[in-house]
């Protein structure tokens, strides 16, 4: 069975400083891995997704996430926050087996002046 | 042009009504999806189509029930409502089932 842990629902950050959004995956295959961002009021947009190949990913915005088999862990890097970062984060697993995405809880991330 | 588009984005409504939700894509994919947002943000599958066939319907009340005319849309229709169903509800369409997942705006359901 698949499933998605992210760690702190709530991650605030101070403008320019690094944000780090965790995410761990447990999956019977080689996974499927993504990230969503949803801001307020609005649908989930990708941020970027991990199927094969390279294990560093760089999505839209900034951001960019590695895939760690050994750690079986998706995290959601940017170098620099800015204000227009602050959205809800979403990491997700495709299971190949029952063809369907399991999402994770949600971080909110918050980014203060 | 919306990938994705959602109508109604608001619904409100009184407990017991009957009402529905439509959802049509544009990008010619073959597999849709509803999913319900709660109030906490998390977001549970409800339903799954590929190609006009039901593939996966999760543990929901018989009260929702899909139905997809053709391969370009997925309505949601829900009897009955109860509170408990005031939530976001998203549509989404991907190229198969194990791609990523497009999504509409969300239709935000307030059952008083």
């Amino acid at each position: 069975a698949q499933s998605v842990t992210q760690l702190g629902s709530h991650v605030s950050v101070s403008e320019g400083a690094l944000v780090l959004l965790r995410c761990n995956y447990s999956s019977s295959v080689p996974p499927y891995l993504f990230w969503y961002v949803q801001y307020p009021n609005q649908g989930l947009q990708l941020l970027l997704k991990y199927t094969t190949g390279a294990t560093l990913v760089k999505g839209i915005n900034g951001f960019e996430a590695e895939f760690k088999k050994s750690e079986t862990s998706f995290h959601l890097t940017k170098p620099s926050a800015h204000m227009s970062d602050a959205a809800e984060y979403f990491c997700a697993v495709s299971d190949r087996l029952r063809n369907q995405f399991y999402f994770g809880t949600g971080t909110s991330l918050t980014v203060i002046p | 042009d919306t990938a994705v588009s959602q109508t109604p984005k608001y619904l409100v409504t009184q407990m017991g009504n009957d009402k529905s939700i439509k959802c049509e894509q544009n990008l010619g994919h073959d597999t849709m999806y509803w999913y319900k947002q709660d109030s906490k943000k998390f977001l549970k599958i409800m339903f799954s189509y590929n190609n006009k066939e039901l593939i996966i319907n999760e543990t929901v009340p018989n009260r929702f029930s899909p139905k997809s005319p053709d391969k370009a849309h997925l309505n949601l229709h829900i009897n009955s409502l109860e509170l408990g169903d005031s939530a976001v509800y998203f549509c989404a369409s991907s190229p198969n089932q194990q791609l990523q997942a497009f999504f509409g705006q969300g239709t935000r359901l307030t059952v008083v």
